[in-house]
């Protein structure tokens, strides 16, 4: 099955963009998702399909993708954006398949 | 209100069933695929398994494959998920999520529930 990598943590400061990767050998043909995970909640989809934002999420999250990386990226960090977040993708077989998470510390 | 409440979670003994249900509210329920997925306490998301709205089309990970079924009943806007032959390695917290389409294929999951624990021990 599809594996996707992404970096453990990312530290960014308030105010800041942080950038988190996604990379797997079949992403350039699958859209990718991403999702914020705080502790105790549970996950809120954020962007879809690569680059697109569900109603209610703010605009400083956007979403690209190049080759076989979906990048996440948040502008002007805020504190309430420290979680961990997920890419997601469907892979073969009619299955999906989760990114191993990054942690994003807003220091 | 729009929701999913998961129940059925619990302790079991390696080896037995256990059946988790997801009751689904404030939208219309068979217009969309839905799914299974868990996160052991501490570590990360997995994807258990998936239905298309009509339960036509399934998918199940390769780590739950013949052993978890997963259903549902649209009638009852409601999803199952049945577990067999549970392992120590399916302790963890099972979440609902709704997906944005009717059928799998990327759209995003855009509705979870609070999710429900189960405990594998003796």
């Amino acid at each position: 099955s599809s594996e996707l990598t992404q970096p453990p943590s990312v530290s960014v400061s308030p105010g800041q963009t942080a950038s988190i990767t996604c990379s797997g050998d079949e992403l350039g043909d699958l859209y990718a998702s991403w999702y914020q995970l705080r502790p105790g909640q549970s996950p809120v989809l954020i962007i879809y399909q690569d680059r697109k934002r569900p109603s209610g999420i703010p605009e400083r999250f956007s979403g690209s993708s190049s080759g076989n990386t979906a990048t996440l990226t948040i502008s002007g960090t805020q504190a309430t954006d420290e979680a961990d977040y997920y890419c997601q993708a469907w892979g073969s077989s009619t299955s999906y398949v989760f990114g191993t998470g990054t942690k994003v510390t807003v220091l | 209100e729009v929701q999913l409440v998961e129940s059925g979670g619990g302790l079991v003994q390696p080896g037995r069933s256990l059946r988790l249900s997801c009751a689904a509210s404030g939208f219309n329920f068979d217009d969309y695929a839905m799914h299974w997925v868990r996160q052991v306490p501490g570590k990360g998301l997995e994807w258990v398994s998936g239905i298309s709205w009509s339960s036509t089309a399934l998918g199940y990970a390769d780590s739950v494959k013949g052993r978890f079924t997963i259903s549902r009943d649209n009638a009852k806007n409601s999803l199952y998920l049945q577990m067999s032959s549970l392992r120590s390695e399916d302790m963890a917290l099972y979440f609902c999520a709704k997906d944005r389409g009717a059928v799998a294929g990327g759209w995003g999951f855009d509705l979870w529930g609070q999710g429900t624990l189960v405990t594998v021990s003796s």
